[in-house]
């Protein structure tokens, strides 16, 4: 019964790749967001969606990739990794632009 | 732009010994002010949300307050359970809604030892 859920939780990929994150909540909410926590453990938003419409988009580079396909779900997609990208990735959503529930994490390695 | 800073970096306690944990916060125009608790490998899990100076909220051990420039949170005889990276956050107006843009402070890592 995971309210916000992540898959896969480690990744860890080479370099030029293309990988997805997966991610789905099951509070009813009707806003979800993509995190990211660096290795100084600073978390910025990236991508906020509400109703499947793309609200937020922080400077991200464009490799980055967010899709909604329903309320319920919001993927990130990520091409062409670089080193850089290494981070805890983490999906989130809200009702009513309330507090946020989080998920628990995605760590995507780069080599 | 948006700014928080939270401290000090660490804390390490003893079992028992109550202590307070600062952020301090830049914000146009302050909608809330969040707190969050860290554990390691997890994400962070709500704890409070303040929307006025002054206003003061309580959960077990935990105590948060808000003034205009800073907010604490007081964690009284706390226990090595209580241990964990505390996160606070700020959700500025932006045209009635933010749609949850939070903006984080680094975080206090609290250790506390039985």
């Amino acid at each position: 019964d995971t309210a916000v859920s992540q898959t896969p939780k480690y990744l860890v990929t080479q370099m030029g790749n293309d990988k997805s994150i997966k991610c789905e909540q099951n509070l009813g909410h009707d806003t979800m967001y993509w995190y990211k926590q660096d290795s100084k453990k600073f978390l910025k938003i990236m991508f906020s969606y509400n109703n499947k419409e793309l609200i937020i988009n922080e400077t991200v580079p464009n490799r980055f990739s967010p899709k909604s396909p329903d309320k319920a779900h919001l993927n990130l997609h990520i091409n062409s990794l670089e080193l850089g990208d290494s981070a805890v990735y983490f999906c989130a959503s809200s009702l009513n632009d309330e507090k946020l529930f989080f998920g628990s994490g995605t760590q995507l390695s780069v080599l | 732009e948006d700014q928080v800073t939270q401290s000090p970096e660490a804390l390490r306690l003893q079992e028992g010994e109550s202590s307070s944990l600062n952020c301090s916060y830049t914000v146009s125009g302050l909608r809330g002010l969040f707190w969050y608790r860290q554990d390691p490998g997890k994400g962070p899990e709500f704890l409070f949300t303040l929307y006025s100076a002054g206003e003061e909220k309580e959960k077990e051990r935990l105590k948060a307050t808000l003034t205009k420039k800073e907010s604490f949170l007081h964690i009284t005889a706390p226990k090595p359970e209580d241990s964990a990276t505390y996160l606070c956050a700020v959700q500025a107006w932006d045209g009635g809604t933010s749609y949850g843009k939070l903006t984080f402070g680094q975080g206090t890592i609290l250790t506390v030892h039985p």
